[in-house]
C-alpha cells in the first residue's frame, strides 16, 4: 500500500514552453503532498507543501508564480512549470501524506519526473 | 536552506564490512528519518526515529539519535552490492505539515 505514482517519468520541452506535472497517490487520500526539486549528485531541496483544497505554500526563494501548485483532489496534485528555461531542468519529486494512516509521519515519495528543458 | 549535513559525502566499501553514516542538524525536530535513493530514482523509506527515541533497527539497519548534539547515525551491517546507492537524513521539524528537510546525502558503494 501507500503508492505515489508521477507522470510523466520523464519530459524534454522547448525554452518557454509549460510543463504540467502529476502526482497521485493510488491507494490513499493524501491531505498533504509536497514537491522537491533535486540537481545532479546533490539533496531534494522543497519547493512547497500543498494542501487539498488550499494554496500551496512555497519555500523561500521558490517563485510561486513560476511552479504552480494546484492539489486539488484528495489524490491528486500538480506541479506546472511555467515558461521553462534550461535552468529549470531537474528532477523534480512529489511525496504524499494522510495523517490518518498508520505511520502517519511518513512520507510516501513518487518515483520522480526528469525534466529536461532545451 | 538544508538543515541537515552528512557525512561523510562518499563512502567506498567491501560487501560484508559495516557502513556508518552521520547527519547532524540546527533545529528542533519531530522525527528524523532515513531514505535510500537509487541513481536517477525515487526515495525508498528506510526507518523513522523520534525525537524522543535513542536506537532502532530495522533488519540490517541500526539508527541512532542523539537530541542533545543534534546528530543521528545510520549503521549498515554485512553490506551487500545491492545496498550501492545515495542515503540521506531527512528532519521533520516540529510543528506545520511535517515537512521534511533533507540532508546533503552519503554516496555509499559497495564492491563485490
Amino acid at each position: 500500500g501507500a503508492v505515489v505514482s508521477q507522470h510523466p517519468s520523464w519530459v524534454i520541452c522547448k525554452s518557454g514552453t509549460s510543463v504540467k506535472i502529476e502526482c497521485r497517490s493510488l491507494d490513499f487520500q493524501a491531505t498533504t503532498m509536497f514537491w522537491y526539486r533535486q540537481f545532479p549528485k546533490q539533496s531534494l531541496m522543497l519547493m512547497a507543501t500543498s494542501n487539498e483544497g488550499s494554496k500551496a505554500t512555497y519555500e523561500q526563494g521558490v517563485e510561486k508564480d513560476k511552479f504552480l501548485i494546484n492539489h486539488a483532489s484528495l489524490t491528486l496534485s500538480t506541479l506546472t512549470v511555467t515558461s521553462a528555461h534550461p535552468e529549470d531542468s531537474s528532477f523534480y519529486i512529489c511525496s504524499a501524506r494522510d495523517p490518518r494512516l498508520a505511520g502517519a509521519d511518513t512520507q510516501y515519495f513518487g518515483p520522480g519526473t526528469r525534466l529536461t528543458v532545451l | 536552506s538544508q538543515q541537515g549535513e552528512e557525512d561523510p559525502q562518499a563512502l567506498s566499501i567491501q560487501e560484508g564490512e559495516n557502513a556508518t553514516m552521520n547527519c547532524s542538524y540546527k533545529t528542533s525536530i519531530n522525527n528524523l528519518q532515513w531514505y535510500r535513493q537509487n541513481s536517477g530514482r525515487g526515495l525508498v523509506h528506510l526507518i523513522l526515529i523520534r525525537s524522543n527515541e535513542r536506537e532502532k533497527h530495522s533488519g540490517r539497519l541500526r539508527v541512532t539519535l542523539d537530541t542533545s548534539k543534534k546528530s543521528s547515525s545510520l549503521l549498515i551491517t554485512a553490506s551487500r552490492a545491492a545496498d550501492t546507492a545515495s542515503y540521506f537524513c531527512a528532519t521533520a521539524l516540529s510543528g506545520g505539515y511535517n515537512k521534511l528537510i533533507f540532508g546533503a546525502g552519503t554516496r555509499l558503494a559497495v564492491h563485490p
